[in-house]
């Protein structure tokens, strides 16, 4: 079986401040991971993926997200947090191999205070 | 953006109506999908695709079907909406293999009263 935690329903951050959205996961195999950003009355647009190789991986609008295998972890994080990055944010995995399909988070929504 | 397209954006249909809301992609993928999301809730997969004539049903059981006979065009059909039915829908591309990320329509927020 293959599952995603988002462990926060919501955080909140002030402008200028660095962000940090949890996720962690459980796969067989080795996994898969990605991150994508929903506003509001939109689809979701994908933002940066771990596949192998280095475990920070750069995104687009300034996202990255650290690999962490022995904690089973992959956050999303940014340095500087814009009020235009207030949206839903969906953690997803599917395991190498599996015959299974992308697993999404329940989702975190991350507002950002001017 | 990417070039995956759904058709209505917005529905408002009564009780028993047959609808078909439209998704199609412009990127040559393999794979499509469809997902029922609530307002500000998690995803669900209803449905995926791998090529021409292969449908499957996800994780969500689902009173609607799905047809898969151009490579661009994966619709899904509601024979007898229902208010439970009352959702977003979400449709989805990528190509095939499990690393590559899956691309969103802007999605179809369907109300049946």
């Amino acid at each position: 079986a293959q599952s995603v935690a988002q462990p926060e329903d919501q955080v909140n951050v002030a402008e200028g401040n660095p962000l940090t959205v949890k996720c962690t996961y459980s796969v067989s195999g080795n996994p898969y991971l990605f991150w994508y950003v929903q506003y509001p009355n939109r689809g979701l647009q994908f933002l940066l993926k771990y596949i192998t190789g280095d475990n920070l991986v750069k995104g687009s609008y300034g996202f990255e997200a650290e690999f962490n295998k022995s904690q089973t972890s992959f956050h999303l994080k940014k340095p500087s947090a814009l009020v235009s990055d207030s949206a839903l944010y969906f953690c997803a995995v599917r395991g190498s191999g599996s015959a299974r399909q992308l697993t999404f988070g329940s989702g975190t929504q991350l507002t950002v205070l001017p | 953006e990417a070039d995956i397209y759904q058709t209505p954006r917005y529905l408002v249909i009564g009780t028993g109506k047959k609808i078909t809301l439209e998704c199609s992609q412009t990127m040559g993928h393999d794979k499509m999908y469809w997902y029922q999301q609530d307002p500000g809730m998690e995803l669900h997969l209803i449905h995926y695709s791998y090529g021409v004539n292969s449908t499957e049903k996800g994780d969500l059981s689902s009173e609607s079907t799905v047809s898969r006979i151009r490579t661009e065009h994966f619709p899904l059909t509601l024979e007898s909406a229902r208010p439970s039915h009352t959702s977003q829908y979400l449709c989805a591309s990528s190509l095939a293999g499990s690393s590559y990320e899956q691309y969103f329509g802007p999605g179809t927020r369907l109300t049946v009263t």
